[in-house]
């Protein structure tokens, strides 16, 4: 079964319009991260923002901020005042406990934004 | 700060040939390391991970192969490349193993098997 499920493959939004992102997860983990990623057209991975299952708050970091909603298992990314350079993929990753204790990052499809001018 | 390296960012390379891709992590000591493997317009797919010197962990079954021959440097190898090799390969480092850890990446190396 799918961990982390990104349903929107690409997105178009005019500049200077919010964005969100959809981001559903699968775990029965109790204590788990959640990630989300830039991945411009150059190719690296930039690390956005970080939701940990057991934060009260919903993450924010300058013009991103994470719709965090536990029950639904949602962790939704929202881009405020889109600019052009936000035009990239995006990526969703929660990294979870596991049997080997690798705690490795489990990574969602993606979705493609490109943002109009 | 730290900073991860990975080289060559573009690489062609003929069918059967070697494969030698080399990341190093400054500003740090004993992370953990990362390969993954990035199909186009895909996901990243973990195909080795590194938790100290000589320690590698293999996550999918394939023609590769990886070495952490110093505390900060992985490499990513193959005796003969396949056509199916080819894509985008990220190198990353987390500094621990605890849920709330980013990983940092490096630029990527592109492998076009030809």
């Amino acid at each position: 079964a799918q961990k982390i499920t990104q349903t929107q493959p690409g997105m178009f939004v005019q500049e200077k319009e919010a964005v969100t992102l959809d981001c559903t997860y699968d775990t029965s983990d109790p204590s788990y991260g959640l990630f989300w990623y830039k991945q411009p057209s150059s190719g690296e991975m930039i690390f956005l923002i970080y939701q940990g299952s057991y934060d009260q708050q919903n993450a924010t970091e300058g013009r991103y901020s994470l719709n965090f909603q536990k029950a639904r298992k949602s962790a939704n990314l929202v881009i405020s005042a889109s600019q052009l350079g936000d035009s990239a993929m995006y990526f969703c990753a929660m990294r979870e406990p596991s049997t080997d204790s690798n705690y490795q990052l489990i990574w969602g499809a993606g979705t493609k934004l490109i943002i109009k001018p | 700060s730290q900073t991860i390296h990975q080289w060559p960012a573009t690489l062609v390379q003929p069918v059967g040939s070697p494969l030698s891709l080399e990341c190093t992590v400054e500003g740090t000591s004993n992370p953990n390391l990362y390969w993954y493997r990035q199909a186009a317009g895909r996901g990243l797919q973990l195909l080795f991970y590194s938790v100290g010197i000589g320690q590698i962990s293999s996550e999918v079954p394939q023609n590769l192969s990886a070495s952490r021959p110093q505390d900060r440097q992985f490499i990513l190898s193959s005796k003969k490349l396949l056509l199916s090799d080819s894509g985008f390969y990220l190198c990353a480092w987390s500094a621990t193993r605890r849920v709330g850890t980013e990983a940092f990446f490096g630029q990527g190396t592109r492998l076009t098997v030809v």
